[in-house]
Parts: C-alpha cells; structure tokens; sequence
C-alpha cells in the first residue's frame, strides 16, 4: 500500500502563481523527501524535512510538516513553465532495513 | 560527476526471455533500490539494499532478483519476463538508507515485454 498520497492529483496554474501540493502519510516516520520528475526522466530531489523540523525553506520553494496530521505540503511560489513536472514526497519505513515509499505525485502544469 | 548509470534507456523483449538491468553508482553509496512507475500508481519499489550482500524485498519484489556483490552495482534481474512487468524502471541510491540523504536516480530504463 501506498504510504505518501499527494493532492491534487493534477494543478494547472499561470506562470506567476503559487502552487501548493499536500502530501499524507500513515506510520511514523523520521524524515521525509520532495522529488521532482520531468516527463518521464529520473528524479531530482529538491528538499529534505526532519520528523522534527515544520518548516523549511529552498530557493522559492518551501515545505511544511505537521506529525500531528500526519501530512507535508510542498509551495511552490512564483510558478515559472520551467516549473512542469511531477512532484512526489516520499518517506521510509523503518523495518530493520529502509523500505521507501513514493506517493502517486502531482503534476504541475505551469502555463506561460 | 557524480552519477547513476542504468543501462539499457530502452529495451523491448519477449516473454520468458531473461534480461539484466544494470545499475551503478559512482558515489560510494551504501544504499541502493530499484523502482518501477506505472501510470498512476508513482514508484513502488521493488529491492533495496543497504549495502554489499544485504539487500531485501520492497513493495514489488515478485518477478524479479537482484544481487550486490560490490557496492557500486546492482543489477535488476527478470528471469522469465511477463507482459505485466512492462513499466518505467528507476535505480537509485544514497549515502545511507535511513532516508536522512538525498537519493540520486538514473534515468530510467523503459522496458517491453512483449
């Protein structure tokens, strides 16, 4: 079972605008990651966020945790075209080894 | 540059006929996973392996082997390819597997089976 669900599924917005994804987990985790994937190519990380950090900062994107919920969003603020692509955050289970798992991702369509 | 190498990008075969996927990782990394991505479904990982002669099943594991006898390969093996196993193939691998660094991905290996 899938332990990361992004929303939306899919967001359209004009070059300019802030695009917010949220992510919700189910089990306790340590860390979890944002990814970025351009059409089909492999994925780029863009953030990390401890269980024990709500919020950090990268350039024009920022992301939040909440452990209470359960749940992480990722914004994006003024959106660029460059800015199209699929975003995924991912976390891992600690089951003696790291099994990682990937939400089903946004994708972004940032029109200019 | 610091890189994961997966070989082949593309690959159409045959049911039952066995194929490797390569994997390496110039980065001296312990921690190294497969994924495959399905439409709609995003990655789900298939084996990961947390470092030389330790590797363990993910989410997908049905279907496939893999091995790690040095730290920087790690091949993805489909001994008898079926028409299901058809799908986006992504390596990956990171400093440490306790998902507190970042990962670094190949770019991919899309493969057929027909």
């Amino acid at each position: 079972s899938q332990q990361g669900e992004e929303d939306p599924q899919a967001l359209s917005i004009q070059e300019g605008e802030n695009a917010t994804m949220n992510c919700s987990y189910k089990t306790s985790i340590n860390n979890l990651q944002w990814y970025r994937q351009n059409s089909g190519r492999g994925l780029v990380h863009l953030i990390l966020i401890r269980s024990n950090e709500r919020e950090k900062h990268s350039g024009r994107l920022r992301v939040t945790l909440d452990t209470s919920k359960k749940s992480s969003s990722l914004l994006i603020t003024a959106s660029r075209a460059a800015d199209t692509a699929s975003y995924f955050c991912a976390t891992a289970l600690n089951t003696g080894g790291f099994k990682t798992i990937f939400g089903a991702g946004t994708r972004l369509f940032v029109k200019a | 540059e610091a890189q994961v190498t997966q070989n082949p990008r593309y690959l159409i075969t045959v049911t039952g006929k066995k194929l490797t996927v390569t994997c390496s990782q110039n980065m001296n990394h312990e921690y190294m996973s497969w994924y495959r991505q399905d439409p709609g479904l995003g990655l789900r990982q298939i084996y990961y392996s947390m470092n030389v002669e330790v590797t363990d099943k993910g989410d997908v594991p049905e279907g496939y082997k893999v091995s790690r006898k040095e730290k920087r390969n790690f091949p993805l093996i489909l001994e008898s390819p079926s028409p299901n196993q058809t799908s986006l193939y992504f390596c990956a691998s990171s400093f440490t597997g306790a998902w507190n660094t970042e990962a670094f991905f190949g770019q991919g290996t899309r493969l057929t089976v027909v």
